[in-house]
């Protein structure tokens, strides 16, 4: 299975929204509604963000919505902070009962 | 609380084999799916494979089938990520994270600090 696609980097300035968008095929993201997002700071372990394309767990902050349309889904970080400059990744669950991840963008906070 | 605690950073030769540890505490080991995910220098998450340490019943990506072995030993709240004959290109951090339930739909809702692992003559 190919990664899903993501765009290399994206940048926003403080209070700004952004939104990362990731593309996969109708056997994956287009197939499920499991397509989940975490966010990656240096030199730390992933934590997730968002699943089941638009849930948050318990103490993620509500700028952080996710979204799903056809075989493109996307995260949206509204108000943007400092402190949510980091590494995005996607990853869905796949009709090959596996998950695959995106390639990841880089947030830059100007 | 639940933790993953992985085993140390390895440094090892190309063609030697390696067995890496992943130790869950604070929930019940067998009900929830154990995965790995590698992350090579500089670069982005790819996930490998899965394991339900209650019937040992394995998932693997079609990239690293064959490639590496998960195992679990329930008696000890432990999975394993092993190789038999590693490659340079082996050379990557590897994180243990815990499916969010029995559900291998779910997402990876905890994980392990990463195990460093080194392959170099």
């Amino acid at each position: 299975q190919s990664a899903l696609t993501q765009p290399a980097s994206v940048s926003g300035s403080p209070g700004q929204s952004i939104t990362i968008s990731c593309t996969g095929a109708s056997s994956d993201v287009g197939a499920y509604t499991y397509v989940s997002w975490y966010q990656q700071h240096p030199g730390k372990a992933p934590d997730l963000m968002i699943y089941d394309v638009s849930s948050r767990p318990s103490g993620v902050s509500n700028r952080f919505s996710g979204s799903k349309s056809g075989n493109t889904a996307s995260l949206t970080i509204s108000g943007l902070q400092a402190e949510d400059e980091a590494d995005y990744y996607c990853s869905s669950y796949t009709s090959s009962n596996t998950w695959v991840f995106g390639g990841g963008t880089k947030l830059t906070v100007l | 609380e639940v933790q993953l605690v992985q085993s140390g950073a390895e440094v090892k030769k190309p063609g030697e084999s390696l067995k890496i540890s992943c130790k869950g505490s604070g929930y019940s080991f067998t009900s929830y799916w154990i995965g790995w995910v590698r992350q090579m220098p500089g670069k982005g998450l790819e996930w490998m494979g899965i394991i339900y340490p209650g019937d040992s019943d394995t998932r693997y990506s079609p990239s690293f089938r064959g490639q590496v072995t998960i195992s679990a030993d329930k008696s000890i709240s432990t999975a394993y990520l092993q190789w038999s004959s590693l490659k340079a290109s082996d050379t990557a951090m590897y994180y243990c994270a815990r499916h969010r339930s029995e559900d291998i739909a779910t997402p990876f809702d905890y994980w392990g600090q990463g195990t460093l692992v080194t392959v170099s003559s």
